[in-house]
């Protein structure tokens, strides 16, 4: 079965500073999109960045990258000049084994100190 | 675009009852899928939608159901409630022109069964 894995219950950067946040995850697949979300003390999820597995090149939007290890299995998420607003929780995700269902991993608290 | 919107926010319900939440999926988006978020089992697929069929189910007994309507509108029912059935319910939707491709998610309606 499709598992994601995020090994990091809880993290806290400085503001300003850089923050990795891991995640493997277990696919038979040839065909499939990461996903990291973003969910606030709101709770609305918030897509942060996507990345296609058939890229090579890793993904990156404004102040967030990601690293893609296609043969480890491993999608990291790279957060830098953290901001008091990126606190929240962050879940890696990847498509199943059918169609369009997606399969989160537990999730990483992410906290921002001033 | 206006996002996903989902209704009602929040919901209390006493056990034995049913309850039908409402997802408006973001205009030209085709496919919608749902997911109960809880603090013991995380994040889990429930079913997706696409052209008024279920394209895709979870491992959801079958007291939870869904339907989609031709303007993509979903509506997700679960009957005889349980106290376990006490969790964020999250509706996610995307173009649906491929397999697989990338979920905006709703803000959540907040069920709450005593």
């Amino acid at each position: 079965a499709q598992t994601v894995t995020q090994s990091q219950p809880e993290m806290s950067v400085q503001e300003a500073e850089t923050v990795t946040l891991s995640c493997t995850y277990d696919t038979s697949e040839s065909d499939y999109y990461l996903f990291w979300y973003k969910q606030p003390p709101s709770r609305q999820m918030i897509l942060v960045i996507r990345q296609e597995a058939y890229k090579q090149q890793n993904a990156t939007e404004n102040r967030f990258s990601v690293n893609f290890q296609k043969a480890a299995k491993s999608f990291s998420l790279k957060i830098s000049d953290s901001q008091l607003g990126d606190a929240a929780m962050y879940f890696c995700a990847s498509h199943g084994e059918y169609g369009n269902k997606l399969v989160f991993g537990a999730g990483t608290i992410l906290r921002v100190k001033s | 675009k206006a996002g996903v919107t989902q209704t009602p926010r929040y919901l209390i319900k006493t056990r034995g009852q049913q309850v039908t939440l409402s997802c408006s999926p973001i205009s030209g988006h085709r496919s919608v899928s749902w997911y109960q978020q809880t603090p013991g089992q995380g994040l889990q697929f429930l079913f997706e939608y696409f052209s008024e069929t279920q394209r895709n189910k979870g491992n959801f007994p079958g007291r939870f159901s869904g339907r989609q309507f031709s303007n993509s509108r979903s509506e997700m029912n679960v009957s005889t409630l349980e106290l376990g059935d006490s969790a964020l319910y999250l509706c996610a939707s995307s173009l649906g022109t491929g397999e697989k491709d990338t979920q905006y998610f709703g803000p959540g309606t907040r069920l709450t069964v005593l």
